[in-house]
């Protein structure tokens, strides 16, 4: 059973276009997150959802919106989607009290053309 | 801002030699340290975890230390395989449990 998973797996669109990838963890946390890895390898984040709550939102356009309906799932939009979008998109999760150690997803590989 | 700091960015070692990677960060507000491998195009895994009240970790052939005051992290391989050939990644708690990671420790391990 795969702890977090995420989809797609590869999402590759146009420049302007609107796309969302979603996230589902089946360890019973009450957080979640979102981050970024860029061209470069580096790892950055972006979100965090503790109990359907935003708690983490760093300097991120507005372009980029998390919805998270459930605990066990956490999904990002993306509007006018532009070429310095392009990474790979990792969700964690974890327990945010207690041992807060953070389970990633396989990532979502994000091409804007 | 939070930096962590990994060194040597790559290395090889021969396979049976013992890895020891470093991670420095600069703000004592982080409290926690967890240190992750990346397999090339794969996600991440969670090696060790070292809480804020502890000295070190320990999972079969690995050990992580974890120094607050020199804000210093060591993840220690003990007799390495062509297997363990990853990007190593630390990361910092801060904040409502965000994670500062570094750049990565790429190794390969020569058969």
């Amino acid at each position: 059973d795969t702890a977090v998973s995420q989809t797609p797996k590869y999402l590759v669109t146009q420049m302007g276009n609107d796309k969302s990838i979603k996230c589902e963890q089946n360890l019973g946390h009450d957080t979640m997150y979102w981050y970024k890895q860029d061209s470069k390898k580096f790892l950055k984040i972006m979100f965090s959802y503790n109990n359907k709550e935003l708690i983490i939102n760093e300097t991120v356009p507005n372009r980029f919106s998390p919805k998270s309906p459930d605990k066990a799932h956490l999904n990002l939009h993306i509007n006018s989607l532009e070429l310095g979008d392009s990474a790979v998109y990792f969700c964690a999760s974890s327990w945010y009290r207690g041992i807060p150690e953070q389970f990633f997803g396989p990532g979502t590989r994000l091409t804007v053309l | 801002k939070q930096e962590v700091t990994q060194i040597p960015a790559a290395l090889s070692v021969p396979e049976g030699e013992n890895l020891v990677l470093n991670c420095s960060f600069t703000d004592s507000a982080i409290y926690n340290l967890q240190w992750f491998r990346q397999d090339p195009g794969k996600g991440l895994t969670s090696l060790l975890l070292i809480q804020s009240s502890q000295r070190e970790q320990t999972s079969g052939r690995l050990n992580a230390s974890l120094d607050k005051s020199s804000g210093r992290s060591t993840l220690y391989i003990a007799a390495s395989q062509p297997g363990d050939s990853a990007t190593y990644l630390c990361a910092g708690y801060y904040g409502n449990n965000r994670l500062a990671f570094g750049k990565g420790n790429q190794v390969v391990v020569i058969p």
